[in-house]
């Protein structure tokens, strides 16, 4: 989930279990959301991305889940790899013709370490 | 294929000095910014340039903070004088022109003011 203060929210999953790191986003006009992997001492790296029009798009061993009514979102990674872990951070775009057309909103992360 | 490319990856200055950061963007991409990362902010978007120019630059934190874009290849972040507060990282991101809205970031600059 979202992180607050200063800590950083942590999932600890087993190798091989699948992972589902959660994100609340905020803005309900949001018509674009992509989640991001930063590896400790590099840049955010894309994973996925989805539409508000979608409600589920997979990738390789990655799965995210749209439900705007809640506005909630979630990334599943099965079969999670020692690799996997990593800060993940979810980011919305707020949509329309102005200002919010290109900018991405990020959460604060979450941390995922995976237990070998 | 290369990525975005920032220089120098770390860097240990003292309050009051001026600290020049760079960024090389993707080739092609038309959309640069410029973020900065704390922990206790997040990932906080400064700048943002389209086709080289200016388009929003209300995240820059104030007056001391400038950045440039003098061709489409290249962008520094200029901080004149630094402070200790200014200590975090700094991440160029770049864009692709068209519907895709995917920004690829760079590895960022290590920034330490003491």
């Amino acid at each position: 989930g979202e992180s607050v203060g200063l800590h950083l929210p942590t999932l600890s999953v087993q190798e091989g279990d699948n992972s589902i790191i959660n994100c609340a986003y905020s803005n309900s006009a949001s018509d674009y959301f992509i989640w991001y992997k930063q590896e400790s001492g590099k840049g955010p790296q894309f994973i996925i991305d989805i539409r508000s029009n979608m409600d589920k798009r997979q990738g390789q061993r990655v799965t995210v889940l749209l439900n705007k009514t809640v506005k909630h979102l979630s990334l599943q990674i099965a079969a999670t790899q020692p690799g996997d872990s990593a800060v993940y951070f979810c980011a919305e775009r707020g949509g329309g013709s102005g200002a919010g057309s290109y900018q991405l909103t990020f959460g604060k992360g979450t941390k995922l370490s995976v237990i070998p | 294929d290369a990525g975005v490319i920032q220089s120098p990856r770390h860097e240990v200055t003292e309050m009051g000095q001026e600290v020049t950061l760079r960024c090389k963007p993707i080739s092609g991409h038309n959309s640069l910014f410029w973020y900065r990362q704390t922990m206790m902010r997040g990932l906080e978007l400064l700048i943002y340039f389209n086709n080289n120019v200016p388009i929003d630059d209300s995240g820059m934190p104030e007056d001391r903070f400038s950045a440039k874009m003098p061709n489409a290849s290249f962008s520094t972040l200029k901080i004149q004088p630094s402070e200790p507060r200014d200590s975090a990282v700094y991440f160029c991101a770049s864009r692709p022109s068209g519907a895709a809205e995917t920004q690829y970031f760079g590895p960022g600059t290590r920034l330490l003011v003491l």
